[in-house]
Formats: structure tokens, C-alpha cells, sequence
């Protein structure tokens, strides 16, 4: 297993328009994790799962924002009609559920335009 | 209220040790200190967790008080290679803390120069 995917990795589109981003964790981990980071800012909690449960969600996360992860394995966080203040790098990680230690994927870079 | 606090930035040399302190007051009693280290256009990568006392792995070390009201990260003679954000986080999920512990504020700039 070559560490956590994330799909696309750049992705630009316009206000309004409706985006999906993909998360493959690594195998064997039940823990996954999306953030969401912007330019000079650490990563910002977005939502996480154990298996396919959605376990918790940020405050922040607009009903714009959803997630999910049917089969407890890859992951997907669509953004419904987007607007400007969503660009930012979206960050995907994962994790053992009885371990600290995230392991991050390298990110999908959303620009709206 | 913030759960950490960190230097903005810090500079050293290649070769030096470097010092990173972490103030976390309200630290609770099952939370656990964990750092992360970031590179541009990178995913966070973790680099040490610990409780209390000390913990030490192949690339860093980590000093924790009795009272675990702080911690300082210390990276041995670094390199420019070291160049990037370190991140303080203070929590636990392992241990049924929520997902306030995985935030990670703006973390430390480190610029390592020749």
C-alpha cells in the first residue's frame, strides 16, 4: 500500500458549480478524516468517519458540505454550489481507530473562480 | 480559547539543535500531545506523540513536564531539509476525546539556514 489518495488533484471551477472529491485511505486503517486548509492557516477539522459511520462534524461544515463513505473504504466530500471562500486544499487522512497517528494524503487544491 | 500555543516562527542553523515549546494550559487528563511537521503543497506528516516524561524516535525527541502543561518538540541537528511548519496538537480520538483534538492552529515556521 502506497499511503492515502487523494482524486483530483487540482480542480478549478466556477461559482455555483457542484465539485466531488475522492479519498482512498490506506487498507487497513477504520479511521478517516477530511480537512480543509488555506493559504497560512494549519489544517482545519472538517468531518471524520470509523468505518462508514460519521462519527462527527465541525461546527463550520456548511449543509453545503457533505461526506461519505458507504463501504467503510474510499471516501467522497462534495461541495454543492461553491462559492469563492471554498478554495483551499482539501486534506484526506487516515488512521488505526486505537492510534493517534493520521497519515495524510497529499490533497486535492480547489480554485472557484 | 486556544488549546495550544506556539511561536509563529523560528530560525536556526544547519547542524543545530532546535527547540520547539508548545503551551497547552488546559490539557486534559486522557489527552495526548501529538506533532505533525508540513511541507508546501504537502499533506501534515506525523513525527512524535507522547504523554508524559520523554519520548525520543529516530528524528525527534519530546520533553514533557510533570504537570503537562507545555511540551517542546526537539529536532537534533538540523538540516535545511527541516524547513517547514510544526504543528502542536493536543487531544486524543484513542481515547474518546472529540474532534477538538485535531485542531491544528497555525503551527511554527521553522527556516533552517546554511
Amino acid at each position: 500500500d502506497t499511503g492515502v489518495s487523494q482524486n483530483p488533484r487540482h480542480k478549478i471551477t466556477k461559482r455555483g458549480q457542484n465539485v466531488t472529491f475522492r479519498c482512498d485511505p490506506i487498507s487497513e486503517h477504520n479511521r478517516l478524516y477530511w480537512y480543509r486548509q488555506t493559504l497560512g492557516q494549519g489544517p482545519e477539522f472538517l468531518t471524520y468517519f470509523q468505518n462508514e459511520a460519521q462519527l462527527e462534524k465541525s461546527r463550520l461544515l456548511s449543509d453545503r458540505f457533505s461526506a461519505e463513505r458507504p463501504k467503510g473504504s474510499f471516501s467522497t466530500l462534495e461541495i454543492q454550489r461553491t462559492e469563492q471562500g471554498d478554495s483551499a486544499m482539501y486534506l484526506c487522512a487516515s488512521s488505526l481507530a486505537l492510534d493517534n497517528e493520521q497519515y495524510f494524503g497529499p490533497g486535492t487544491r480547489l480554485t472557484v473562480t | 480559547l486556544a488549546k495550544t500555543t506556539q511561536p509563529i516562527s523560528m530560525d536556526s542553523y544547519e547542524g543545530q539543535e532546535v527547540n520547539i515549546t508548545c503551551s497547552h494550559n488546559n490539557i486534559a487528563t486522557n489527552d495526548y500531545i501529538t506533532w505533525y511537521q508540513q511541507f508546501p503543497s504537502q499533506g501534515p506528516r506525523f513525527i512524535i506523540q507522547g504523554y508524559k516524561t520523554k519520548v525520543t524516535n529516530e528524528v525527534a525527541s519530546l520533553f514533557i513536564p510533570a504537570d503537562r502543561k507545555s511540551s517542546t518538540l526537539s529536532l537534533p541537528r538540523v538540516s535545511l531539509s527541516d524547513t517547514a511548519v510544526y504543528y502542536c496538537l493536543v487531544g486524543s480520538l484513542y481515547s474518546g476525546g472529540g474532534a477538538d483534538g485535531l485542531t491544528f492552529g497555525k503551527g511554527t515556521h521553522l527556516i533552517i539556514q546554511p
